[in-house]
């Protein structure tokens, strides 16, 4: 079965704030995908990252850092240096191939409030 | 990046009628369409996958003769909401992604606020 756990309903961070959105996943497939996506109040989800489960690689863009770790089956975001236009809801994701049916699980999603 | 257009943004109907929400993908070929639900301050909920040019898949609980989705050609969806009544209000959100892939990105629509009076 799959799942994604995002344990953080909401955070709340001051601008220029560091901060970290965890999210961890199970999964029996040695083959997955996961995904951040930022959903803004407008609603519209937007895609950040994808990573695949052969590609432990951290990797950075900008303000933006993703964290992946196979063996606590883990992949956390952080957003250095924050501002007010990050408050939103971030989305975790996991996508497996004939295991999980090709499907995509999303978690319950982190809101981050950033205050100016 | 892949655009992919929803519409309407906002509807409000009566009980008893009918709401068509129309999916494109204005840059790609979108082998398979998804539509979602989203509750307020919850998750994306899957209600069905549509592939073009054949019938659509429905999770579990979704009545697909509530909702009609249309997957008519590769850069359009729909999905009508037959007779709606008030507890089909909802947020509903369409994605698409160019192949029939699990890696596939899904690049998604901004949503239609459905309010049903």
């Amino acid at each position: 079965a799959q799942k994604v756990t995002q344990a953080q309903t909401e955070i709340s961070v001051v601008e220029k704030e560091d901060v970290t959105l965890d999210c961890v996943y199970e999964t029996r497939d040695t083959t997955y995908y996961l995904f951040w996506y930022k959903q803004p109040p407008s609603g519209e989800l937007v895609f950040l990252i994808r990573r695949n489960s052969f590609d432990e690689q951290n990797e950075i863009s900008g303000r933006y850092s993703w964290n992946f770790q196979k063996s606590t089956s883990s992949f956390n975001f952080t957003i250095t240096a924050s501002q007010v236009v990050d408050s939103a809801v971030y989305f975790c994701a996991l996508s497996e191939g004939e295991g999980g049916g090709f499907k995509t699980i999303f978690g319950a999603g982190t809101r981050l409030f950033v205050k100016a | 990046g892949a655009v992919v257009s929803q519409h309407p943004s906002r509807v409000i109907c009566k009980s008893g009628t009918s709401v068509k929400i129309e999916c494109r993908s204005l840059d790609f070929q979108a082998t398979t369409m998804f539509w979602y639900r989203q509750f307020p301050k919850q998750s994306l909920m899957l209600m069905a996958t549509s592939n073009e040019g054949s019938k659509a898949t429905y999770e579990q609980g979704v009545e697909k003769d509530k909702f009609l989705i249309n997957h008519a050609s590769l850069t359009l969806s729909t999905l009508t909401v037959t007779s709606a009544h008030p507890e089909d209000s909802s947020f509903y959100i369409c994605s698409a992604k160019p192949g029939t892939g699990f890696e596939d990105i899904q690049y998604f629509g901004a949503g239609t606020r459905l309010s049903v009076l």
